[in-house]
């Protein structure tokens, strides 16, 4: 099956500056890569996803970028703000296949004043 | 207003003490899942369903069972619950199939935090 691995675990930058987190599947059939994040105490929301036949997809300060050949894809958030502190989780899937997904680890993101 | 929910939000238990947690979507959506949250681990998938009687395993099923007898709901059982299932379990949904549009978003539940003694 399908095996997703996400780095790093734990993540502090300074507000204003950019944050990275990377994420690695196993599957190359995976076709479908969102990227959910859980403010403490709530539930997982979806922020962005990106489908394997595009590369890089933006949303405000919000890219994830995809290199299927590589199996990895990565979100980026610029010019990060305090209210960005929350864990991030990439999963991967087969969109339309039973919508089964597997999630990373995740990575716990600190914004610092 | 379109949304999971899921009963209790909270419950602590006794080993051995069946318990049922429950999961309901108001969204008619296809795709149910059971995922369960652990420090370090992330979200793992425990069973899922595509669609009324259709079941299927993730991949941390044992302990559990599920039934989808009606399309609104997807209840988790814990037949005899043991310390090793005290997690904060979240139930999914998402529209399994639509005509072009975007069909793979996963909706997540509030959450319930289950402590089994």
């Amino acid at each position: 099956g399908e095996n997703v691995e996400q780095h790093p675990s734990t993540l502090s930058v300074q507000e204003g500056d950019s944050a990275v987190i990377k994420c690695t599947y196993s599957d190359s059939a995976s076709n479908y890569f969102p990227w959910y994040k859980q403010e403490l105490g709530k539930r997982p929301q979806l922020i962005i996803d990106i489908r394997s036949n595009v590369g890089e997809k933006k949303d405000q300060r919000i890219a994830v970028t995809l290199n299927k050949t590589a199996k990895h894809f990565s979100l980026h958030i610029t010019e990060t703000q305090p209210e960005d502190s929350a864990v991030y989780f990439c999963a991967a899937g087969i969109t339309g296949g039973g919508n089964k997904l597997t999630f990373g680890t995740g990575t716990q993101l600190k914004v610092e004043l | 207003e379109a949304q999971v929910t899921q009963n209790p939000r909270y419950l602590i238990t006794v080993t051995g003490k069946k318990l049922t947690v429950t999961c309901s979507q108001n969204m008619n959506h296809e795709y149910m899942s059971w995922y369960r949250q652990d420090p370090g681990l992330g979200l793992r998938q425990i069973y899922y369903s595509m669609n009324v009687e259709v079941t299927d395993k993730g991949d941390v099923p044992e302990g559990y069972k599920v039934s989808r007898k009606e399309k609104r709901n997807f209840p988790l059982i814990l037949e005899s619950p043991s310390p090793n299932q005290t997690s904060l379990y979240f139930c999914a949904s998402s529209l399994f199939f639509s005509h072009g549009g975007s069909t793979d978003t996963q909706y997540f539940g509030p959450g319930t935090r289950l402590t089994v003694l």
